[in-house]
């Protein structure tokens, strides 16, 4: 199964965009990329998906590059309440399965 | 709130014992999923069922079994029990169980085994 990598940690001021950066070198063609986010004590949350083409949506956007080896959530402005764990993840469309990385925990600064 | 409900939140069981976590997933969802979270492994898929069927199977013990019934909310069967199965587990539903479908996760039950 293709993998995703993530950097640990990344720290953002209230009210900037923040860039979150994923790797999935080894991902498929037929691999969608998913984006979720865990806040303490909950389930993860949907954030966005996209296959080929960049994608934007109330929360985010998906910025995927041209040979899909890699790919940036983007969180236009950042609020205290975005501070979580983001997870990119790769779903096959083959494996009918979600593979998660390890997450970046980001944290916001007031 | 996702709509996907889970039961029990807590579960605290011992060694040997066999427990079974619910799972009911969003009005008109057709596809559940398992997942585990530990600290050391970070999250896990477990199995994927759609409309009743199993879709796939990632990396559950054969200790562990599921199943999705006729009204489509599915349980996890866990027994033999273990201190490292001790975790977190999701449930997640979606309309499909396709690529282009996100997933709605339940708030999870967390056990813990004694």
């Amino acid at each position: 199964d293709a993998k995703t990598t993530q950097p640990n940690s990344m720290e953002s001021n209230e009210e900037e965009p923040v860039h979150l950066p994923c790797n999935h070198s080894t991902i498929s063609g037929t691999d969608y990329i998913h984006w979720y986010r865990q806040l303490p004590s909950q389930g993860p949350e949907y954030v966005i998906h996209g296959l080929t083409s960049n994608v934007n949506n109330r929360m985010a956007s998906l910025a995927i590059a041209e040979d899909r080896k890699s790919s940036t959530l983007i969180l236009h402005r950042a609020t205290l309440r975005d501070a979580a764990v983001y997870y990119c993840s790769l779903y096959g469309a083959g494996s009918y399965q979600l593979t998660f990385g390890k997450g970046t925990k980001l944290s916001v600064i007031p | 709130d996702s709509g996907v409900t889970q039961t029990p939140k807590h579960l605290i069981t011992a060694t040997g014992q066999r427990v079974t976590l619910r799972c009911s997933p969003r009005s008109g969802d057709l596809s559940v999923y398992w997942y585990q979270q530990s600290l050391d492994q970070g999250l896990q898929f477990l199995i994927h069922y759609y409309n009743g069927e199993e879709r796939a199977k990632g990396n559950i013990l054969e200790r562990f079994s599921a199943q999705q019934f006729p009204d489509l909310h599915s349980e996890l069967n866990l027994s033999s029990l273990e201190l490292g199965d001790s975790a977190l587990y999701f449930c997640a539903s979606s309309d499909s169980g396709l690529g282009g479908a996100e997933q709605y996760f339940g708030p999870g039950t967390r056990l813990t085994v004694t």
